[in-house]
């Protein structure tokens, strides 16, 4: 069964330094989202990304953030200069259709910012 | 309640017996879609239910949604210990300004006793 992937597994970096997630949706699907869940909260929507634009973004989704679809398979989520509250599991998800459908989660890249 | 809540928080049962979580919303929703988290892990797609169905089963999984109510019942039923994770319901709300980010709840942790 085709699942979102999402690299690396576990990142860990300078407070400061800049960091890019890595993430390959199932390849029919046209809807990519990234989400947070810093330890012991709430999954968080941030970003979500459709005809290679930014279709919506939450208020924790500032200037500090940007999303690319560099080619036909990747989705990725750049960090400019992190923070140490940015320390959180991310995760991608695609739909095919949207709205109207279910949104398949990767397994996360846990960001640790030192 | 919050957008998405679930209730127990934390719910502790014997291997083979049933158990049911509960999630409360606010706003009108578009679909209403439960997911699994192994500790530290990823979010596993169980069931989307739609805003027009009251029921749905998928093998041992039971879902209901009562729109009137504004809640779902998410009910697992033989349980074993692999069941073992937390869940969280993600609602999609109606309104065409909220996009399709799916709004999370606060879980409920399973335990399922051998």
């Amino acid at each position: 069964e085709p699942e979102v992937t999402q690299t690396p597994s576990h990142q860990v970096t300078q407070m400061g330094q800049e960091v890019i997630l890595r993430c390959v949706p199932i390849s029919n699907h046209l809807y990519f989202y990234w989400y947070r869940q810093i330890l012991g909260q709430k999954v968080e929507f941030l970003v979500s990304f459709y005809n290679n634009e930014i279709s919506e973004k939450s208020e924790i989704f500032d200037d500090q953030f940007s999303v690319e679809r560099p080619d036909g398979s990747n989705f990725t989520l750049k960090i400019r200069s992190t923070k140490l509250e940015d320390s959180a599991m991310y995760f991608c998800a695609s739909s095919h259709r949207g709205k109207i459908d279910t949104q398949y989660f990767g397994p996360g890249t846990r960001l640790t910012v030192l | 309640s919050q957008q998405g809540e679930e209730d127990p928080q934390a719910l502790s049962i014997q291997e083979g017996e049933n158990a049911t979580m509960n999630c409360s919303y606010k706003t009108s929703i578009n679909n209403l879609q439960w997911y699994r988290q192994n500790s530290g892990r990823g979010l596993v797609h169980l069931i989307l239910i739609r805003s027009n169905e009251r029921e749905k089963h998928s093998g041992r999984l039971r879902v209901t949604l009562d729109t009137s109510k504004k809640s779902s019942s998410l009910l697992i039923t033989a349980s074993r210990a692999a069941d073992t994770a937390s869940y969280f319901c993600a609602t999609d709300a109606l309104k065409k300004s909220s996009g399709d980010k799916l709004t999370f709840g606060t879980g409920t942790r399973l335990a399922v006793r051998p």
